[in-house]
Order: C-alpha cells, then structure tokens, then sequence
C-alpha cells in the first residue's frame, strides 16, 4: 500500500527564507501527490498535486513540489516565506487507486512558524 | 466558485448522546468522503461513497453510519457518542471526470469540530 512521510514535525524559519518541507512516498507504482495546508480552525486547501508528467509542480501561494523518483520524494518549497505561510502542511497520497476515487493518506504533518 | 459545505460548524454532544453531520458536495461531484481528525493528528479516513453507493470503508466505529441522498450531500450520524469522538470532521468531495479530463483532487470542507463532554 502507498504511504507518505513527513520529515520533521515542526519548521521554523525566518520570514523571506527558503521554506523546505519533506515528504518521502512509498509506492509500487507511480503515485499520486498532494500538498494539503491547513490554517488554525480551518479546512484543509489543495496546494498542489502530481499526477503524471511534469516532475516539477506549481501551486498556489507561491509554493512548488519536485517529484523525485529515484529519490521517492516530493519536497515543498517556496522561495521566500511569509508570515501568512504559518500553517500545518501535509503530504498525502491515494492508499490504492482504482478509478480515481480512492481515500487519501496522509503524512503526520509538518507545522511550519515563520518568524519576523 | 462553490464549494464543500458542512453543518454545522461547531457541535457540542454529551457522551452517549447522537450527532448527525452534514456534507453538501461541490455541484456535479459525484463522490464524498469523510474523514476524522483528532488533535494534533492527521485526518483518518473513514467512509466514502460514489454515486450514492458506499464505495470505501476506513476505520469507521459502529456507531457510525453514512449514507448518500440522491442530492448527493451526505450524513455522518453518529451514536453513543465518547469523549473520544472528539474530532474535526471533514467531508471532501471530488469528481472522476471534469469534461474528457479525470480529475483526482479532493476539495475539503471547512469541517465539523465535534466536542464530546
């Protein structure tokens, strides 16, 4: 079955510093990627997804994704962070696929706090 | 644009007592699912359906029960609540095609916070 790790639960960085978040997949076969944030009391936004194709993904918010395969990674990174960006981000895949509607699994999630 | 719809917002349950969640899907989705998120967790699967059809089960307690009406919005009841039912519960809802296109992302309501005293 797919699956999805965040490394690193927690990321602080500086306002107008780099932003990196790492998700690394498991998968049999080529999978489906998805960046989710979720802001305090809110619902979770698709930042981005990759489905097949271009390897490297852009999303809203200034964010992109690479997918590496002979890494099994998809980081999130964004150039220059903002201190709208603080926010829980999760990494998530399809368990299996069959058809395109399969249920998502997520990583544990990495909060991100940026500071002034 | 329209998007997932869920009520109410905030839900305040004494143990043993029920709740009923609802979800309104994003116009012409065919597909709902529901999902758990504890504190500090990340969301957990729970229940889907296609077409009004259950079409996937997660961890789902037996107290839980879903379905989808023909409108296609759907209901989480839930009973003998537990002080560990305390949750946000979301409802995503996702369509397999838009136009000649498959489409695979999932949009995500704002959530249900359940509170179990």
């Amino acid at each position: 079955a797919q699956s999805v790790t965040q490394l690193g639960s927690h990321v602080s960085v500086s306002e107008g510093a780099l932003v990196l978040l790492r998700c690394n997949y498991s998968s049999s076969v080529p999978p489906y990627l998805f960046w989710y944030v979720q802001y305090p009391n809110q619902g979770l936004q698709l930042l981005l997804k990759y489905t097949t194709g271009a390897t490297l993904v852009k999303g809203i918010n200034g964010f992109e994704a690479e997918f590496k395969k002979s890494e099994t990674s998809f980081h999130l990174t964004k150039p220059s962070a903002h201190m709208s960006d603080a926010a829980e981000y999760f990494c998530a895949t399809f368990e299996g696929f069959s058809g395109g509607y399969n249920k998502l699994i997520f990583g544990a999630g990495t909060r991100l706090a940026v500071h002034p | 644009a329209a998007g997932v719809i869920q009520s109410p917002r905030h839900l305040i349950k004494e143990k043993r007592e029920t709740a009923t969640l609802k979800c309104y899907p994003i116009p012409r989705h065919d597909t709902v699912y529901w999902y758990q998120q504890g504190p500090g967790q990340d969301p957990q699967f729970l229940i889907s359906f296609y077409e009004k059809m259950q079409s996937d089960k997660g961890s789902i307690p037996d107290r839980f029960s879903a379905q989808q009406f023909s409108d296609y919005h759907s209901e989480l009841n839930m009973s003998s609540l537990e002080l560990g039912d305390s949750a946000l519960y979301f409802c995503a809802s996702s369509s397999r095609t838009s136009g000649s296109t498959p489409t695979y992302e999932q949009y995500f309501g704002p959530g249900t916070r359940l509170t179990v005293t």
